[in-house]
């Protein structure tokens, strides 16, 4: 167990509608990350958010949007689905490691949504 | 922008043999490097990291990796492969001192290891 915790493991929709994604990272971590993993795009990073602020933002729709709450957990918002949003939506958050002092990303199990 | 490249989809090799899964990148300033194995329907775990230092990493269930600064390569090895090391394996790089601490992962390399 990473400790991070992505609900729901699988999700099945269809084309127009709309779902959230959440995730809470490690305790007392303070970052989290979103990635995408599609079978033609591989890995994708979407977004990070930081103690609730936006910090980075790679390669994300308008269509999405995401926030992290004052409890640092984090959901992320798919609207207007296509059938190409299908995809495992993963969640991260870093971990100082204590050696090197650089920071590692810890995984979540993903998310798993189908769009019909 | 930085990115990485894993030439290989897949890679076969039989129990008990050698193996390596390959790496290269292309980063601004100095790297940090990372390998990441998936499990079939798990999320991504990781194995090993390269930040400074001894240019040979070691890392979990026997794993290693290493750094060839002038081939921009960071190739994961081992020297004796288990049927349960099969699975999905991702390298991904950032730029060290970069402000966010995303990573840039390559398309990853199917690693089977037949019995």
């Amino acid at each position: 167990d990473s400790g991070v915790t992505q609900t729901p493991k699988h999700l099945i929709t269809a084309t127009g509608q709309r779902v959230t994604l959440r995730c809470s990272p490690r305790s007392g971590d303070l970052s989290v990350y979103w990635y995408q993993q599609s079978l033609d795009q591989g890995l994708q990073f979407l977004i990070q958010y930081y103690n609730g602020e936006e910090r980075a933002k790679g390669n994300i729709l308008e269509r999405f949007s995401a926030q992290q709450f004052p409890d640092l957990h984090s959901e992320l918002n798919l609207s207007s689905l296509e059938l190409g949003d299908s995809a495992l939506y993963f969640c991260a958050s870093s971990v100082r490691d204590r050696g090197s002092g650089a920071n590692v990303l810890t995984f979540g199990a993903g998310s798993r949504l189908t769009v019909l | 922008a930085q990115s990485v490249a894993q030439p290989e989809d897949q890679v076969n090799v039989a129990e008990g043999n050698p193996l390596t899964v390959k790496c290269t990148y292309s980063v601004s300033g100095n790297p940090y490097l990372f390998w990441y194995v998936q499990y079939p329907n798990r999320g991504l775990q990781f194995l090993l990291k390269y930040i400074t230092g001894d240019n040979l990493v070691k890392g979990s269930y026997g794993f290693e990796a290493e750094f060839n600064k002038s081939q921009t390569s960071f190739h994961l090895k081992k020297p004796s492969a288990l049927v349960s090391d099969s699975a999905l394996y991702f390298c991904a790089v950032r730029e060290a001192g970069a402000g966010s601490y995303q990573l840039t992962f390559g398309k990853g390399t199917k690693l089977s290891v037949i019995p």
